[in-house]
């Protein structure tokens, strides 16, 4: 069965530096959400992606965030200058179509420590 | 906004008990309904899903209906085993920007089960 892979499971970075989290996405779907959990709290959506552009960010997605498919296959999420609150879970998804009720297929997730 | 309100863990039952985890949700439009689950070490897995009032959505033994007189969609299961032991997340796809067709979920703060034998 199809999956969505993240890379890496596990960043650690010094605040201030810059990170790509890295997705590759389920062949065909042309849907891509980056979602995060800090520690405890609840997922939370960032950004979704759709035909090459951004269609909505939430708040938390600022200036120091951005995405892009650099090869029209990988998904990334790139934090410019990281600080310490960015420490959390970070989810790929993706789904084939459009519609509210399909499902979001997501992966295993990359967990980002900012020191 | 949007919002899903979940029941707060961690609930501990015994293997062959009764499960029932409330969710309630706040929308302006029609949102679809979903619980995700996430097992240790694993990324979230669509669990089952309701795209209308009244619909039911199961999978797997779990069952949750759509109510929209009572705003919520309880996930419920007659018998837990060990192997449901994880994080369940109820979640709803934000309408807001149904024209674009977007469906960002918007998910409750999820709640841990645990199931002893």
């Amino acid at each position: 069965e199809p999956e969505v892979t993240q890379t890496p499971s596990h960043q650690v970075t010094q605040m201030g530096q810059e990170v790509i989290l890295r997705c590759v996405p389920i062949s065909n779907h042309l849907y891509f959400y980056w979602y995060r959990q800090i520690l405890g709290q609840k997922v939370e959506f960032l950004v979704s992606f759709y035909n090459n552009e951004i269609s909505e960010k939430s708040e938390i997605f600022d200036d120091q965030f951005s995405v892009e498919r650099p090869d029209g296959s990988n998904f990334t999420l790139k934090i410019r200058s990281t600080k310490l609150e960015d420490s959390a879970m970070y989810f790929c998804a993706n789904k084939k179509g459009g519609g509210l009720g399909n499902e979001q297929f997501f992966g295993p997730g990359t967990r980002l420590t900012v020191l | 906004g949007d919002s899903v309100t979940q029941m707060e863990g961690p609930v501990t039952l015994s293997e062959e008990a009764f499960l029932t985890i409330n969710c309630t949700y706040t929308a302006t439009g029609y949102p679809s309904l979903f619980w995700y689950v996430q097992y240790p070490g694993e990324g979230l897995q669509l669990l089952l899903k309701a795209t209308k009032a009244d619909d039911k959505g199961s999978n797997k033994g779990f069952e949750a209906t759509y109510r929209k007189e009572t705003t919520s969609f309880h996930l419920e299961k007659g018998s837990v085993q060990v192997s449901d032991s994880a994080v369940y997340f109820c979640a709803l796809s934000d309408s807001k920007n149904y024209g674009g067709s977007q469906g960002n979920l918007i998910f409750g703060k999820g709640t841990k089960l645990s199931v002893k034998p």
